[in-house]
């Protein structure tokens, strides 16, 4: 299973930019990252993913490194609906496509 | 669209009982995985359905699991008898069919809580 890093926790001031930084040395030519998050009492939901490019969506931004050994989800401006624990993972649709789950980063928003 | 349903929502059963939980997914969703959650640890992967065949099932515990998906739509994940570490929330995902080139988002269910006491 391809391993990820991240930081247990982060905090944020509201409506500022969030940096969210994932480690993934060991990573394979054919491993998408996809980034999910978990609200509190609620399942896992989709945020976003990439394989080389630099990924926009109406969520987050999702800078991948030129290496792909690292990765950094981007919250534009973060409100206190994004506090969270974010997930990067690994996944390889040629290996059946499920996720293994990191301990994530928690994620505080200040007002 | 309805996402991902599952039932119960909560469920608190004695040690030795049995408990069936269902997932539905996504209609058109040939992807069916569980996962669970035990009090503490990570999110692990339990079992993934391609319609109704085991794809992988190697993240099944032991033989007091057992998953169906008989038609390729709902799936249960029973547990029998059950114990006091099975207690954890259990999240039911889907996800359409891919090509090996391609690689789509898995919707998850709000999952169901089981408490084995």
């Amino acid at each position: 299973d391809a391993k990820t890093t991240q930081p247990n926790s982060m905090e944020s001031n509201e409506e500022e930019p969030v940096h969210l930084p994932c480690n993934h040395s060991t990573i394979s030519g054919t491993d998408y990252i996809h980034w999910y998050r978990q609200l509190p009492s609620q399942g896992p939901e989709y945020v976003i993913h990439g394989l080389t490019s630099n990924v926009n969506n109406r969520m987050a931004s999702l800078a991948i490194a030129e290496d792909r050994k690292s990765s950094t989800l981007i919250l534009h401006r973060a409100t206190l609906r994004d506090a969270a624990v974010y997930y990067c993972i690994l996944r390889n649709p040629n290996t059946g496509n499920q996720f293994y789950f990191g301990t994530g980063t928690s994620l505080t928003v200040i007002p | 669209e309805a996402g991902v349903t599952q039932f119960p929502s909560h469920s608190v059963i004695e040690k030795g009982q049995t408990v069936t939980l269902r997932c539905d997914p996504i209609s058109g969703h040939d992807n069916l995985y569980w996962y669970r959650r035990v009090m503490g640890k990570e999110i692990k992967f339990l079992l993934h359905f391609v319609k109704e065949s085991k794809q992988d099932e190697s993240g099944m515990p032991n033989n007091r699991f057992l998953a169906e998906r008989t038609g390729g739509t709902y799936s249960t994940l029973k547990v029998q008898p059950a114990e006091l570490e099975d207690s954890g929330v259990y999240f039911c995902a889907s996800s359409l069919r891919t090509g090996r080139s391609r690689n789509t988002e898995a919707f998850f269910g709000q999952g169901t809580r089981l408490t084995v006491v």
